[in-house]
Formats: C-alpha cells, sequence, structure tokens
C-alpha cells in the first residue's frame, strides 16, 4: 500500500510564482524524501528532511515536515518552465527489511507555464 | 560519477520472447533496487538487493527474474511476459548504513518496456 499521498494531484503556475505541493503518510518514518520526474525519465532525488528536522532548504527548496500531522509540503520559489515534472514525496518505514523499502505518494504534476 | 546507467533504453519483445534489462553503477552503492512505474503513476518496488543478496521481493511473478552479479551491475530477466507488464522499469542504487534507508536513491532513466 502507498504511504504518501500528494496534494494537489496536478498544479499549473505562471513562470515567477510559488509552488506548494503537500504529502501526508500513514506510519511512523525515519525520514522523508522528495523526488522530481520529468517527463518518462528517471527520479532525482531533490531533498531529504530526517523525523527530527521540522525544516530544509535547498536553494528555491524549501520543505516542512510536521511528524504530529503526519504530513510534509515541498515550497519551490520563483519557479520556472524547467520545474515543470511530477513531484513525489517517498517514506521509509522504521527498522529492520523495511528501512530499505521506499513508498512512494501518487505525485503532484507542476506545470509552469511561461 | 554519481550516474546510474540503464540499457536498452527502450525495448519491444513477444509473449514467448526472453530478454533482459542491465543496470550499472559506480558509487559503490550497496543497495540496488528495481522499480516498475505505469503511466502517470509512482514506482513501485519490485525488488531489493543490499550487498549483492536479494533482501525484498515485493511479492513479483516469477516471471521476472532479478540478479546482482556484482556490486556494480544489477540485471532483471524477463520471460513469457504479459502484455500489462508494458512499463517504464527503474533501477536506482543507495548508500546502506548500519541504520540502514537513510540515504537518498540515485535512478537510471529506466527502460522502456513494451510487451506485445
Amino acid at each position: 500500500s502507498q504511504q504518501g499521498e500528494e496534494d494537489p494531484q496536478a498544479l499549473s503556475i505562471q513562470e515567477g510564482e510559488n509552488a506548494t505541493m503537500n504529502c501526508s503518510y500513514k506510519t511512523s518514518i525515519n525520514n522523508l524524501q522528495w523526488y522530481r520526474q520529468n517527463s518518462g525519465r528517471g527520479l532525482v532525488h531533490l531533498i531529504l528532511i530526517r523525523s527530527n528536522e521540522r525544516e530544509k532548504h535547498s536553494g528555491r527548496l524549501r520543505v516542512t515536515l510536521d511528524t504530529s500531522k503526519k504530513s510534509s509540503s515541498l515550497l519551490i520559489t520563483a519557479s520556472r518552465a524547467a520545474d515543470t515534472a511530477s513531484y513525489f514525496c517517498a517514506t521509509r518505514g522504521g527498522s529492520g527489511g523495511s528501512n530499505y523499502k521506499l513508498t512512494f505518494g501518487k505525485g503532484t504534476l507542476l506545470t509552469v507555464n511561461p | 560519477d554519481t550516474e546510474v546507467t540503464q540499457t536498452p533504453k527502450h525495448l519491444v519483445m513477444g509473449m514467448t520472447n526472453k530478454k533482459s534489462l542491465k543496470c550499472e553503477q559506480h558509487m559503490g552503492h550497496r543497495a540496488m533496487y528495481w522499480y516498475k512505474q505505469k503511466a502517470k503513476k509512482p514506482p513501485e518496488l519490485m525488488f531489493v538487493y543490499s550487498y549483492e543478496k536479494l533482501s525484498i521481493n515485493e511479492s513479483v511473478p516469477s516471471r521476472f527474474s532479478p540478479e546482482c552479479p556484482n556490486s556494480s551491475l544489477l540485471n532483471l530477466h524477463l520471460h513469457a511476459l504479459q502484455p500489462e507488464d508494458s512499463a517504464l522499469y527503474l533501477c536506482a542504487s543507495s548508500l546502506l548504513g548500519l541504520a540502514g534507508g537513510l540515504y537518498e536513491q540515485y535512478f537510471g532513466p529506466g527502460t522502456r518496456l513494451t510487451v506485445t
């Protein structure tokens, strides 16, 4: 079963605007990761946030994590047409064999219009 | 070198064919993964190898047979596939730590498989 659920499923914005995507998950995690996938290509790791962290930044990306609400958000500031892609959150399990298993949410398709 | 390579990029095969997908990384990662991704869906884990041993099989049908001949290579052998197996097959690798699973995964570009 899928661990993460992204919201919204699709988002269309103009270049220069900010884009916010949300992810909810169901069970305990030790970290949460965000990935980007351009159409028909492999996934690219964007950022990893550990369960004891609340916020993390990387360039134009800002990720928050609220473990009490089992949710995370990804903010892309000053979006560019090249940011057009699908964005997935992914979580790992707590211990044992599940640590090696990365479960992806359904993804948000972001379209940035020039 | 932070690249995961996959060959071939595209593969069309009949239901009676036998083919193999190949994946290679030279980052020293000791965990390697196969995922299957259908259009407009997230990747679904199929297999995980850690230290060249199969550690997770997500109840994948036996017509998919993984192999990890060494720490840099990962194969997926395909036999008697069905049209519904048509998908993008992604390989990934990651570090393994004492705590396991704390590291990001590096993905290859995928093999687009069509079963006719």
